[in-house]
């Protein structure tokens, strides 16, 4: 099946500057490309996602960037708060490869005040 | 509008036990979804619905896990056996429609295998 891996694993950064996650998948025929932020006891929640059409989208602090070529696409997130500080996961919608999401193994963002 | 509703929020049994977890899912959402999270690891699915049939259900242990979803609205899993490696959170989430189409996801049942 689909393979996405994301990285890092863990980052911390001082609140007001700028954490970058990315992730690569294998299924070239993958389209769609959410985030999800997952607090502790909590489910993942959507915070932005990408179709394969466009290369970039933009929410407020929030910001996805997509390579098809490379097969790989970030998340970005600017002028950190505390409250960014969650699990982030990306995932890749595959359609050659089971027409399913595929999970990244998550990224333990702490924003340090 | 009100999120996917899962209960219980924790379950501990005893391996060989058994036990099952309810989803009602978004009103008007199509498609029910239930994922495994393992500790430090993404959501990965067992089972996808589209009203109240299964589309996919490959990844489903089926010698001790099974789902159904009633009248294309709630849903249940269930684990009988149950086996230690089962310990995880189990994810119900829906979506509008089936395919690449956000996902929504409940609180989940963490599930403690001893």
């Amino acid at each position: 099946g689909e393979n996405v891996e994301q990285h890092p694993s863990t980052l911390s950064v001082q609140e007001g500057d700028s954490a970058v996650i990315k992730c690569t998948y294998s299924d070239s025929a993958s389209n769609y490309f959410p985030w999800y932020k997952q607090e502790l006891g909590k489910g993942p929640q959507l915070i932005i996602d990408i179709r394969s059409n466009v290369g970039e989208k933009k929410d407020q602090r929030i910001a996805v960037t997509l390579n098809k070529t490379a097969k790989h696409f970030s998340l970005h997130i600017t002028e950190t708060q505390p409250e960014d500080s969650a699990v982030y996961f990306c995932a890749a919608y595959a359609t050659n490869t089971g027409n399913q999401f595929y999970f990244g193994t998550g990224t333990s963002l702490t924003v340090i005040p | 509008e009100a999120g996917v509703a899962q209960s219980p929020r924790y379950k501990i049994i005893e391996k060989r036990q058994s036990v099952a977890f309810w989803c009602n899912p978004i009103s008007g959402h199509a498609t029910l979804y239930w994922y495994q999270q393992i500790l430090g690891q993404g959501p990965k699915l067992l089972i996808q619905f589209q009203n109240n049939g299964v589309v996919d259900d490959s990844q489903l242990p089926k010698d001790r896990f099974s789902a159904e979803r009633l009248k294309g609205v709630d849903s249940t899993l269930k684990i009988q056996p149950a086996k230690l490696e089962d310990s995880a959170v189990y994810l119900c989430a829906s979506s509008l429609v089936l395919g690449a189409s956000p996902l929504h996801f409940g609180n989940g049942t963490r599930l403690t295998v001893t």
